[in-house]
């Protein structure tokens, strides 16, 4: 299986931060990695998928990039609504994974 | 819209079943590929089966691999999940997730609101 490893678990950040989250591979991947947001008691949303493709509705503050084994997901102004926890997920294998989780809180 | 709506979660003793079902409406299920998905309560996601449209490609999770059984039923536009030994671990929020395509193994583009399922003697 295809480890996802996400760096830091957690973080604090203000209003206004720029906010960057690494996902790791055990092996390369290519591009086939996606990244969703969570917030307590709800279901994930997709944000972005195939490294850097963001989805309709989500904000430009978002961004993403990598390929290979390294990947991040990056937040250029964080606003209030953009604080929860973020997963990267692949597509690489049959067998798809996620990270274990970033969570964003306020400072 | 699409919407995706779970239901069947229960608290069941080790060893036991339990079957869920998730709804579909709002697009054509019988074109896409359909994914469950769990989270143990304040842990991380955890991909555990898929089926592709017409049931041709089945794949599962090792942990689950032997004991779940996912089906779906295209003209009733639902899925489901048949849970058999389930064991403490298995508890979790068990998602119903759509897949982009109709084959192929993807992101999950759309969710339900999960349903809950509870291991415990």
């Amino acid at each position: 299986d295809v480890q996802l490893t996400q760096s830091p678990s957690s973080l604090s950040a203000s209003i206004g931060d720029r906010v960057t989250i690494t996902c790791r591979a055990s092996q390369s991947i290519n591009r086939y990695l996606h990244w969703y947001q969570q917030k307590p008691g709800k279901a994930p949303k997709l944000l972005m998928t195939d490294t850097s493709n963001l989805q309709s509705g989500v904000p430009s503050r978002f961004s993403g990039g990598g390929s290979g084994t390294h990947f991040t997901l990056t937040i250029t102004s964080l606003q209030p609504e953009d604080f929860a926890t973020y997963y990267c997920q692949q597509s690489y294998t049959t067998l798809r994974t996620f990270g274990q989780g970033t969570k964003v809180e306020i400072k | 819209d699409v919407q995706l709506v779970e239901s069947g979660g229960d608290l069941v003793k080790p060893g036991g079943s339990l079957r869920l079902s998730c709804a579909a409406s709002g697009f054509s299920f019988r074109s896409y590929t359909m994914n469950w998905v769990r989270q143990a309560p304040g842990k991380g996601l955890e991909w555990v089966a898929s089926i592709s449209s017409v049931s041709t490609y089945i794949y599962y999770a090792d942990s689950v691999k032997g004991r779940f059984t996912i089906s779906r039923d295209n003209a009733k536009d639902s899925l489901y999940l048949q849970m058999n030994r389930l064991r403490v671990e298995d508890t979790a929020f068990y998602y119903c997730a759509r897949d982009p395509y109709g084959v192929g193994n993807n992101w999950f583009d759309s969710w339900g609101q999960g349903t809950l399922v509870t291991v415990s003697s």
